[in-house]
């Protein structure tokens, strides 16, 4: 069965220095997101990604955040000067169709330490 | 935007008996509502979804309701198990404009042996 996979499934990083999370969505799917968890909180939304755009971010998608799909298969996520607050798990999804509501799937997370 | 709440936020029931979990939105256009497990330590999986041009949808011993003039779903467990034990996440979508979905403050489960 078709997965959306994440790398690395832990990263620690020193607070101020630049992290790139990666993903590897399903491979028909055309939309693209990244979600974030802090520890025993909801997920958030944090950015959308459609025909090599973002189409929508959030709040705290701030300048701090870019998002890339630098080939056909791969998705990241980069923080450019990560902080202690930015310390969560990152989850990565993908969803198919180009309209309407459809299903989106998760990968398995990456979870960022920030020290 | 869209607000959604969840409630309980943790439910302990016996094996054997059934779970409810009640989620309300705020967005009158959102029409697409997934309910999501989440074991430790795990990405959120998709256990089931419905759209907001039906009321009711089941899969074996999980079903999802939807009044749409309240706006609220419901997540109906079951003959619960041991492994039904998670964080249950609901989320809505409004399909008309965005593409993000925003969740509930999730419930956590607990299938008491």
């Amino acid at each position: 069965e078709p997965e959306v996979t994440q790398t690395p499934s832990h990263q620690v990083t020193q607070m101020g220095q630049e992290v790139i999370l990666r993903c590897v969505p399903i491979s028909n799917h055309l939309y693209f997101y990244w979600y974030r968890q802090i520890l025993g909180q909801k997920v958030e939304f944090l950015v959308s990604f459609y025909n090599n755009e973002i189409s929508e971010k959030s709040e705290i998608f701030d300048d701090q955040f870019s998002v890339e799909r630098p080939d056909g298969s791969n998705f990241t996520l980069k923080i450019r000067s990560t902080k202690l607050e930015d310390s969560a798990m990152y989850f990565c999804a993908s969803s198919g169709r180009t309209g309407g509501a459809t299903e989106a799937f998760f990968g398995q997370g990456t979870r960022l330490t920030v020290v | 935007g869209e607000n959604v709440e969840q409630h309980p936020s943790t439910l302990s029931v016996q094996e054997g008996d059934s779970a409810v979990i009640k989620c309300t939105y705020s967005d009158s256009a959102s029409n697409y509502f997934p309910w999501y497990k989440q074991e430790l330590g795990k990405g959120p999986q998709l256990i089931i979804d419905i759209r907001s041009n039906v009321g009711e949808k089941k899969d074996q011993r999980i079903a999802v309701t939807l009044n749409k003039t309240a706006k609220h779903f419901s997540l109906h467990i079951t003959e619960t198990q041991p492994e039904d034990s998670a964080v249950y996440f609901c989320a809505a979508r409004d399909g008309n404009y965005g593409q993000n979905f925003v969740f509930g403050p999730g419930t956590r489960l607990s299938v008491l042996p």
